[in-house]
């Protein structure tokens, strides 16, 4: 089985206050995507990163992918209250068919 | 809107019970996979379809079935059910098989509640 874990599990910033957010696993993973789920909805895809190394940039969030490709991290600068949800990862192999989640980290932007 | 509808919303049923979730794809879709959240579990794969068939298996119990139909809608279909299997069920689809770097666009979820 492969496991994604995600740290921070919870957390709680100031409007204006950079944060990473980190995805980790044993296992290689041929992509990784972040999704962002608020209350009431289903996860969003915000990236997807294949290669090792890759980093990719959305406004103020920065995607980076190990060069093992078995960890990702998501950057956000500058967090705004509107950034507040659930950050999922999920990685994905060639000898699995579907995507493996992380536990999430719930990130609250209090103004 | 992400395209994918998904009904219930919410379900209020007893323990022993049995309910239908059903899900239609968004269009051009033809794979849908199931999933459940729970706040002990996170998000967890049950089931994919692929035009009609399906294609991978995840930690889906054995009183819980699903099937996709020609028009390509899904149907979860949860049995016996136990105060444990309280949780959101989310509905995905995708163009085309496998995942990689393809796109997953997730439903409203139905919040299922057993009392």
């Amino acid at each position: 089985t492969q496991l994604l874990e995600q740290s921070p599990q919870f957390l709680s910033i100031q409007e204006g206050e950079n944060l990473t957010v980190y995805c980790n696993s044993s296992s290689v993973f041929s992509s990784l995507q972040w999704y962002r789920q608020e209350p009431g909805e289903g996860p969003v895809l915000l990236v997807t990163v294949v290669t090792g190394g890759e980093v990719k940039k959305l406004k103020r969030l920065t995607f980076q992918f190990g060069d093992a490709r078995k960890d990702s991290s998501l950057h956000i600068t500058a967090a705004q209250p509107g950034d507040t949800g659930l950050y999922l990862c999920a990685g994905s192999s060639g000898s699995a068919r579907q995507l493996t989640f992380g536990s999430g980290t719930q990130l609250t932007v209090l103004p | 809107d992400s395209g994918v509808t998904q009904t219930p919303k919410h379900l209020i049923t007893a323990t022993g019970q049995r309910v239908t979730l059903r899900c239609s794809p968004r269009s051009g879709d033809l794979s849908v996979y199931w999933y459940q959240q729970s706040l002990d579990q996170g998000l967890q794969f049950l089931i994919q379809y692929y035009n009609g068939e399906e294609r991978a298996k995840g930690n889906i119990l054995e009183r819980f079935s699903a099937q996709q139909f020609p028009d390509l809608h899904s149907e979860l279909n949860l049995s016996s059910l136990e105060l444990g299997d309280s949780a959101l069920y989310f509905c995905a689809s995708s163009l085309r098989v496998g995942i990689g770097a393809n796109v997953l666009t997730f439903g409203a979820g139905s919040r299922l509640t057993v009392l």
